[in-house]
């Protein structure tokens, strides 16, 4: 089954770390950029970073960069995300989602983790 | 703010049509193609439209996609109850020399 599994979520202080995971399965992972995009609670859609097949390209919003770092590891085909510096702000629904289908849409989305930041 | 306005709400009977806009700038709509997204409550988001106007299998042909300019818009006819959710619409945005993904503020459709 093609499938997107996140994992890692949890309540966090201010300040601290967090890694999130995502493990691919069903389809050829390092075939595909992935994505995180997430979802503060009763809000909209926010791109987080997106990185290529081969890691050779990484981009971020504004938001995060210089915070959080996306990774990827193809032999185990799982996408990271190490958020430093957490902030209230960063509280939201984290999915990770790629574009099989289509280079220029997220066709296939994990059901997401939950990052609360709260002291 | 979002990069790409769209109406907060719409609603329509079932049965009806309704469409929902989604406007953009020269560096994003202008210059990429536009998908479009349904929310079900409480799960994640699933693509109705991609490259503006096609449907990805399963998606039925009540839902059809749009592009002019620095707008798009999604229609959907044959309004059911289940139709009711968020949509989102995203593109590329290409105003900085790394490209970055870019959504819309979502659009709550209710079916009356």
């Amino acid at each position: 089954e093609v499938q997107l599994v996140e994992s890692g979520g949890g309540l966090v202080q201010p300040g601290r770390s967090l890694r999130l995971s995502c493990a691919a399965s069903g389809f050829t992972f390092d075939d595909y950029a992935m994505h995180w995009v997430r979802q503060p609670p009763g809000k909209g859609l926010e791109w987080v970073s997106g990185i290529s097949w081969n890691s050779g390209n990484i981009d971020y919003a504004d938001s995060v960069r210089g915070r959080f770092t996306s990774s990827r590891d193809n032999a185990k085909y799982s996408l990271y995300l190490q958020m430093n510096s957490l902030r209230d702000e960063d509280t939201a629904l984290y999915y990770c989602a790629t574009n099989i289908g289509s280079p220029n849409a997220f066709d296939l989305w994990g059901q997401g983790t939950m990052v609360t930041v709260s002291s | 703010q979002s990069v790409l306005t769209q109406p907060p709400s719409v609603s329509a009977a079932p049965g009806q049509k309704v469409t929902i806009s989604c406007s953009g700038s020269d560096s994003n709509i202008g210059s990429n193609f536009v998908s479009w997204y349904l929310q079900l409550p409480g799960t994640a988001p699933q693509l109705l439209i991609y490259d503006n106007n096609k449907r990805p299998s399963g998606i039925p042909d009540r839902f059809s996609g749009s592009k002019s300019g620095t707008s798009a818009t999604l229609g959907i006819t044959g309004l059911q109850t289940g139709d009711e959710g968020d949509y989102y619409c995203g593109t590329w945005d290409t105003s900085l020399s790394a490209g970055t993904w870019v959504f819309g503020g979502g659009t709550k459709l209710t079916v009356l």
